[in-house]
């Protein structure tokens, strides 16, 4: 079972761009990795998967290096609604997942 | 599509006393999840299934039983309460689909056992 390890808080203004980075140096050669979003009282939501080099949708972008060790989450122009709690997850294709305490992002105007 | 829902959002227990937590999804997904979550704690899985017919112990199964009755729906039991299964409860689903890994949380059950 692949363990992560991620900065517990971080703080950022609002229109910067802020950058999570996760270590998962036991990372299985099947493995991918995910990134979830977490808002208060809330479930956790997805935010994108990625398994080498790197990734981008309309919310966020996943940089991965070659040798997969960790993944870096980038948020480009946060605002205050993205103040959440971000997990990196991997072996998402495994069912025993681990969530860990994730990353508490808050976001100041 | 409602997605995946939960039943119901808030519950008091007394300790000893026993009840069922309720989960069910409209996307035809193959795997399902409970996951509980502690105050300022990431989640941690209690059961998952990974088909119709099949369930598996997670990281914290003690104290947990789990029927998964068909395709939609996942329930979670709990028989004898105790104070330390406070916490809130989500269930999640995922589709068997290659290259898909991503889960659909429901919005949780907040339980208290007094």
């Amino acid at each position: 079972l692949a363990k992560t390890t991620q900065p517990i808080s971080m703080d950022s203004y609002e229109g910067q761009e802020v950058n999570i980075t996760c270590s998962h140096n036991n990372i299985a050669t099947n493995d991918y990795i995910t990134w979830y979003q977490q808002f208060p009282s809330q479930g956790p939501r997805f935010i994108i998967q990625g398994y080498k080099t790197k990734v981008t949708n309309e919310v966020a972008s996943l940089f991965i290096p070659a040798d997969r060790k960790s993944s870096t989450l980038s948020l480009p122009r946060v605002s205050l609604s993205d103040t959440a709690v971000y997990y990196c997850l991997v072996a998402p294709g495994a069912n025993n997942l681990f969530f860990g305490t994730g990353t508490r992002l808050t976001v100041i105007p | 599509n409602a997605g995946v829902t939960q039943t119901p959002k808030f519950q008091v227990l007394k300790t000893g006393q026993s009840m069922t937590l309720q989960c069910a999804q409209d996307m035809n997904h193959n795997s399902m999840y409970w996951y509980r979550q502690d105050p300022g704690m990431g989640l941690r899985l209690i059961y998952y299934s990974a088909s119709e017919g099949t369930t598996d112990k997670g990281e914290v199964p003690n104290g947990y039983n789990v029927s998964r009755l068909n395709k939609r729906e996942f329930s979670l039991r709990l028989e004898s309460a105790a104070p330390s299964q406070t916490s809130v409860y989500f269930c999640a689903s995922r589709p068997l689909a290659l290259g898909n890994y991503e889960q659909y949380f429901g919005p949780g059950t907040r339980l208290t056992v007094t």
